[in-house]
């Protein structure tokens, strides 16, 4: 069985603040690497995919992939009170040439508190 | 439109009901899921079509019978559930199953069905 952990939170972080959420897996030949952010009762929507070592920026949220770790963060800048949300690390199965199965493992999550 | 639209949006339901979850979308994605998700705890992935085919069954109970009539329908039938398969069952689709390092394999997730199961 293919493991995704994740920092069990929750991280509480004042506005204005860097929020850092880690993720570790265990298959080495995954290659697409994705967070989700959930909020309560809503589902899973994507904030960032990532499939080649090093960072990758959209906005306010970098990316950083370390294959060689096993290791996948997602940094958020100017930490906004909306940004209050389970944030999901999720890695894609794939074989040894890198096809995919279809099979999305999802970490744990974590939970983000940023307060005024 | 890049939406998933899933109904009904909430569904309660006896342990001797039949049932069914809704799924569409028009996109043009091969690839269409089911996952559960209970309250504090990750999706947990249920099945995947990849062209209408069924190509994961994670090992569902069969009172969960999933189908996909066309490109763009997944239905999920519920028959003599249990009150533990109370859920928010959630709809994804992508374009496709099979690229290991491409945006096609980019889940798209529905609002969710929320199933109360008495």
């Amino acid at each position: 069985q293919k493991e995704v952990e994740q920092n069990s939170g929750p991280l509480s972080v004042p506005e204005g603040a860097i929020a850092s959420l880690n993720c570790t897996y265990s298959d080495r030949v995954s290659q697409s690497f994705f967070w989700y952010r959930q909020y309560s009762g809503k589902s899973p929507e994507l904030i960032m995919s990532i499939y080649s070592n090093g960072d990758k920026e959209d906005g306010r949220f970098t990316a950083q992939l370390n294959k060689a770790s096993q290791y996948v963060s997602l940094l958020i800048r100017d930490s906004q009170p909306s940004d209050s949300a389970t944030y999901l690390c999720a890695v894609n199965e794939a074989n040894a040439g890198g096809t995919s199965y279809g099979k999305l493992t999802f970490g744990q999550g974590t939970i983000l508190t940023v307060h005024p | 439109d890049t939406e998933v639209t899933q109904t009904p949006k909430h569904l309660v339901m006896g342990m001797t009901n039949k049932k069914s979850l809704k799924c569409e979308q028009h996109m043009g994605h091969r690839a269409m899921y089911w996952y559960k998700q209970k309250a504090k705890k990750p999706p947990e992935l249920m099945f995947v079509y990849s062209y209408e085919k069924l190509s994961i069954n994670e090992s569902v109970p069969s009172r969960f019978s999933p189908e996909c009539p066309n490109s763009s329908l997944l239905n999920l039938h519920l028959h003599a559930l249990q009150p533990e398969d109370s859920a928010l069952y959630l709809c994804a689709s992508s374009q496709e199953v099979g690229r290991g390092r491409s945006g096609a394999n980019v889940l798209t997730f529905g609002a969710g069905s929320r199933l109360t199961v008495l």
